[in-house]
């Protein structure tokens, strides 16, 4: 089976950088995902590693260790608009299933 | 482009009652997905279509949830009958076949509550 672990929420302010970590535990592995959803809203992609190391897009990074079974996202420049909750989320190595983690709950303050 | 379609966008039943909820994919994406969300929680997939075939539906309640997609187009998952734990928002999701980003695009989702 596989399961994901993220904090449940973390509280920032404007301007800030934050980490969100994300491990996991899957019976194989394809790649790892980040989605960030506003409250309301659909999830909406951000970025996808499937092998080691930094992605970078604009103001967001996502990493990752496969032999630590461990990623992060890193948002820079915190805007309030990236109040929102993020999800990583795995998909197994025959390509099949895909599974959400809990997600973290991101507040940004003024 | 247009995105994922989903209808309808709220649904409100009594238990022990059936529903249905259509998608509608972005044009070209032969991948499909249902998901679960209960509120405070992420997403669960329930069924993942490749083309019209089921690739994935090991988390899907058989007993009472179906789902289909006879051309390999849009899909519709049904509930009957429905609990009052199905009370959710169901989200449709769809992506290119073998893509190098493993992107998925979301419809707006069909919040159902079960009373």
């Amino acid at each position: 089976g596989q399961s994901l672990e993220q904090p449940s929420e973390v509280t920032a302010v404007e301007g800030a950088i934050v980490q969100i970590n994300c491990t996991y535990q899957t019976s194989g592995f394809y790649g790892l995902s980040w989605y960030q959803q506003h409250d309301g809203g659909a999830p909406t992609f951000l970025s996808y590693n499937a092998l080691d190391g930094l992605e970078e897009t604009g103001r967001f990074s996502s990493f990752l260790s496969r032999s630590d079974s461990y990623g992060y996202l890193l948002l820079q420049e915190l805007q309030m608009k990236d109040s929102a909750s993020y999800f990583c989320a795995v998909r197994d190595n025959y390509g099949q299933n895909f599974v959400f983690g809990p997600g973290t709950r991101l507040s940004v303050l003024p | 482009e247009a995105g994922v379609a989903q209808s309808p966008r709220y649904k409100i039943i009594e238990k022990r009652q059936s529903v249905a909820f259509w998608c509608n994919p972005i044009s070209g994406h032969a991948t499909l997905y249902w998901y679960q969300q209960i509120l405070g929680q992420g997403p669960k997939l329930l069924i993942q279509f490749q083309n019209n075939g089921v690739v994935d539906d090991s988390q899907l309640p058989k007993d009472r949830f179906s789902a289909e997609r006879l051309k390999g187009v849009d899909s519709t998952l049904k509930i009957q009958p429905a609990k009052l734990e199905d009370s959710a928002v169901y989200l449709c999701a769809s992506s290119f076949w073998g893509a190098a980003v493993d992107e998925q695009y979301f419809g707006p989702g069909t919040r159902l509550t079960v009373t």
